[in-house]
């Protein structure tokens, strides 16, 4: 079974930048997109980015000039940062395994639990 | 566009059934999945491609599609059902983009 767990700083100060790690366990992190996706409080999900095994890459055009995402497939991990964050980057923020099946069937089957970010001085 | 729509809320008495739709230009090109989440919770995927289920979500739910328009279906609604529910598609860039969400209330 597939487990993810994100890691990082709970809170980081305004104009700084977010980092956080996935560990992927249970299996490879190996030929498959890996996903971040965040909630802010009483909101709905919003898809950061992900990357592939390889390390090709997709970002939310809103938050493109701000986003890094990279992978270790050594560790089974993958990263985000996020740059200059500002009250509106508070969220809880989520990793995902991003499935596919064929060229138009696209989904998340594996998430983890989460970790709340709290962006404050 | 590759904006999805839902319905903010919807309600269903216990053990009826309910349909939430989610609509989109790109539910022409890609399907929908769907996404269970109870408070203080993760997101679960309880739907995707044509009508998939993944192991362990029970034949209650069910999934179709029709041009513009995916849907997500309970057959005999639980208490236990009650969550929010979000349906994701993407578009020709490879960008991912979910619903605003629906809030499903089982009476």
């Amino acid at each position: 079974q597939v487990q993810l767990q994100e890691s990082g700083p709970g809170l980081v100060k305004p104009s700084e930048t977010l980092s956080l790690i996935c560990t992927v366990s249970g299996g490879s992190i190996n030929n498959y997109y890996w996903s971040w996706i965040r909630q802010s409080p009483g909101k709905g999900l919003e898809w950061v980015g992900h990357i592939f095994y390889s390390g090709a890459t997709n970002y939310h055009p809103s938050l493109k000039s701000r986003v890094t995402l990279s992978v270790d497939t050594s560790k089974n991990q993958f990263s985000l940062k996020l740059s200059s964050v500002t009250a509106a980057d508070t969220a809880m923020y989520y990793c995902a395994r991003y499935g596919r099946t064929g060229t138009t069937i696209y989904y998340f089957d594996y998430w983890g639990q989460g970790t709340l970010v709290t962006v404050s001085a | 566009s590759s904006e999805l729509t839902q319905d903010p809320a919807v309600s269903v008495a216990l053990g009826q059934t309910v349909r939430i739709t989610c609509q989109g230009d790109s539910l022409r090109s890609y399907f929908a999945s769907w996404y269970q989440q109870k408070p203080g919770q993760a997101p679960v995927l309880v739907i995707y491609g044509k009508n998939n289920r993944p192991s362990g979500i029970p034949d209650r739910f069910s999934g179709s599609s029709s041009g513009y328009t995916a849907s997500l279906t309970i057959t005999g609604a639980q208490a236990e059902d009650e969550a929010d529910f979000y349906c994701k598609s993407r578009d020709n860039s490879g960008n991912v983009v979910f619903g605003g969400g629906t809030k499903l209330t089982v009476l």
